[in-house]
């Protein structure tokens, strides 16, 4: 089976522009969860779906972030524009009704 | 306010030895389910185990055992027979029963000495 899925592994990009992290969960997972991990930190929580539903964004700078889960498969993750504290590890993750997680490889975002 | 506190930023074990991770948790949530995962230098979060509040017994999957101390509020992983692969960031989270949501503590490196 195959698992979760994200891309690009890396992106560096300067303050200012846009960038998108796409998240492909483990087929048949209604649960999908975005979050960002800083170094030497533990994940936090950015948005999580439940199907096509975004059911807790409360920690998403919404200014700036943007999620969209469409048909309650894919989702991407963007941000516009990208600031210095942006930087860090974007992790996916899907779950089946809320058991355990299971993550993706992550997208190292650098912002310069 | 549900929390996850892992006070070891470092460890250090020798191979073939056991080791224990120390997490401990805060919460006025009855249920609520903890979670141990192992992130190796690749980045990805990986699963390892699993105990459930009104679990009687702790527990175990291969060389990881949870052991879950409810009154103390800990929840600390033991890793029997250390091996090099062993050597990651671990992270111990709580997700509260009726919720999908998860809280993480900071993470405790370990290395494994050869």
């Amino acid at each position: 089976e195959a698992g979760v899925v994200q891309s690009p592994r890396y992106k560096i990009i300067e303050k200012k522009q846009p960038v998108a992290f796409w998240c492909n969960p483990i087929s048949g997972h209604n649960t999908l969860y975005w979050y960002r991990q800083n170094l030497g930190q533990g994940p936090e929580l950015l948005i999580r779906y439940e199907n096509e539903e975004a059911v807790d964004d409360s920690q998403l700078p919404k200014d700036r972030f943007s999620a969209e889960r469409l048909k309650g498969v894919d989702s991407t993750l963007k941000i516009q524009p990208a600031e210095l504290g942006d930087s860090a590890v974007y992790l996916c993750a899907s779950s089946l009704e809320g058991y355990e997680q299971y993550f993706g490889p992550g997208t190292r975002l650098t912002v310069t | 306010a549900q929390k996850i506190t892992q006070t070891q930023p470092g460890m250090f074990v020798q191979e073939k030895e056991a080791v224990t991770l120390d997490c401990t948790y805060d919460t006025s949530d009855p249920s609520y389910g903890l979670f141990w995962y192992k992130q190796p230098s690749s980045g990805e979060m990986i699963f390892l185990i699993y105990q459930g509040s009104y679990d009687q017994q702790n527990a175990t999957e291969g060389r990881y055992s949870l052991n879950f101390q409810k009154a103390r509020k800990s929840a600390n992983l033991v890793i029997s027979a250390s091996q090099l692969g062993d050597s990651a960031m671990y992270f111990c989270a709580m997700r509260a029963s009726g919720t999908y949501k998860y809280i993480f503590g900071t993470g405790t490196r370990l290395k494994v000495l050869a």
